[in-house]
């Protein structure tokens, strides 16, 4: 796991409040992502970076907003979150390759509270 | 579009026995398979992946899985279970030249190991 790093580890925020998360891979790789984990639910795939540029953003409210800086690196911005979007923040990484047979490297990922 | 099951919530087994973790998967082309675990506040760890050629593939810690595609399933499996083999386990998929390199996620399957 020390390929992908995550921070912070636990957030608590109120609704009116605004953070942010921060990823990090060490692995040279040029796609990075953001998957949100909630109870009881499959594994939701937010964003999709793909060197640099955002290529998926899949139906996320405006109240999360993405930045990828570089290859090494993103963010995800949060402002007046719900109580329903508790959940583990999930940041992966890969090296996309043209036969699609890439691995993604997950983070220990963030775990949110929203009250 | 693609897809992933997991049929089973959870699976039961006692330490030292064989243990099986079903998946099944539907995709409109050709699929490369994976399989993670996830253990208790931690991010998914890499276990293994089908891409092409043999059809039992083996991975970390002594796991194996073996791609049928007549039944379309890719059963994770280990001959003799460990306690510290339980964990969260989730088996995905990725239709590359459907989904670029966007991978689902099934539902995931708890393994319970009891000494």
């Amino acid at each position: 796991e020390t390929g992908v790093t995550q921070t912070p580890r636990h957030l608590v925020m109120g609704m009116t409040n605004k953070k942010s998360l921060k990823c990090e891979q060490h692995l040279g790789h040029n796609a990075m992502y953001w998957y949100k984990q909630s109870a009881k639910k499959p594994l939701e795939l937010m964003f999709v970076y793909n060197f640099k540029e955002q290529t998926e953003n899949n139906s996320v409210p405006s109240r999360f907003s993405p930045e990828c800086p570089n290859s090494s690196h993103l963010f995800l911005h949060l402002h007046t979150l719900q109580p329903e979007d508790s959940a583990l923040y999930l940041c992966a990484s890969s090296q996309v390759q043209r036969t699609g047979e890439e691995t993604q490297y997950f983070g220990p990922g963030t775990r949110l509270l929203v009250l | 579009a693609q897809s992933v099951a997991q049929p089973e919530d959870q699976v039961n087994v006692a330490e030292g026995n064989p243990l099986t973790v079903k998946c099944t998967y539907s995709v409109s082309g050709n699929p490369y398979l994976f399989w993670y675990v996830q253990y208790p506040n931690r991010g998914l760890q890499f276990l293994l992946k089908y891409i092409t050629g043999d059809n039992l593939v083996k991975g970390s810690y002594g796991f194996e899985a073996e791609f049928n595609k007549s039944q379309t399933s890719f059963h994770l499996k280990k001959p003799s279970a460990l306690v510290s083999d339980s964990a969260l386990y989730f088996c995905a998929v990725r239709d590359y030249y459907n989904a670029g390199n966007m991978l689902t996620f099934g539902g995931g399957t708890r393994l319970m190991v009891k000494p």
